[in-house]
């Protein structure tokens, strides 16, 4: 069965920089598009990047563009989120989702907390 | 960008009720759209796709409607693990999200 994991949350400055990364298991992950989606405490859902089953061609919310940079690496089946210059209201739960358009399976979301 | 808006926000009802939530796209997204349940700590679960298809293992009494600006998630019977929140979410440019409806039990 589908399996995503991620990982690399936590608590960083403002400023600061976080690598997400996100296991895939279970189907074939080169063949999917990938996405990040995020979720502010209390708050709703807000879709951050998507990334091409190749790495050919991205996209990124007006809110994350120019700070956030989405990757991947087939041969370790792994979707990565790099997110520098942090501010306080990127503090929000991430999941990474299999697919681009609606998203079918989602990971259990890693915690993003920016505060000084 | 396409805004979505869903309402109610909070919607109360009883075990058995029948219900109906509304989502409203700022311009015609055709049918490219996609209903969530999401419970706390959890992620969100995809009910329906393409605005009225329903996902694989998700109860019957759960269906969809719509096209072009406005679109619906009815409930035919509601049952305990149904109180949860919902989203409708966009796909025929990028993706956005409802704020959500909350449906609480009454």
């Amino acid at each position: 069965q589908v399996q995503l994991v991620e990982s690399g949350g936590g608590l960083v400055k403002p400023g600061g920089s976080l690598r997400l990364s996100c296991a895939a298991s279970g189907f074939t992950f080169s063949d999917y598009y990938m996405s990040w989606i995020r979720q502010a405490p209390g708050k709703g859902l807000e879709w951050v990047s998507y990334i091409t089953n190749t790495g050919s061609t991205i996209y990124y919310a007006d809110s994350v563009k120019g700070r956030f940079t989405i990757s991947r690496d087939n041969a370790k089946n792994s979707l990565y989120l790099q997110m520098n210059s942090l501010r306080a209201e990127d503090t929000a739960v991430y999941y990474c989702a299999q697919k681009a358009g609606y998203f079918d399976h989602w990971g259990q979301g890693t915690l993003v907390t920016v505060s000084s | 960008d396409i805004q979505m808006t869903q309402s109610p926000s909070t919607l109360s009802a009883s075990v058995g009720d029948r219900v109906t939530i509304t989502c409203r796209a700022s311009q015609s997204i055709s049918s490219w759209l996609a209903w969530y349940q999401q419970k706390p700590g959890k992620a969100p679960k995809l009910l329906i796709y393409e605005a009225s298809n329903l996902e694989s293992g998700v109860p019957s009494r759960f269906s969809g409607s719509g096209s072009g600006t406005e679109f619906t998630l009815t409930i035919s019977s509601l049952q305990p693990d149904d109180f949860a929140t919902y989203y409708c979410q966009q796909y025929y440019t990028l993706y956005t999200f409802g704020q959500g409806t909350k449906l609480e039990i009454k």
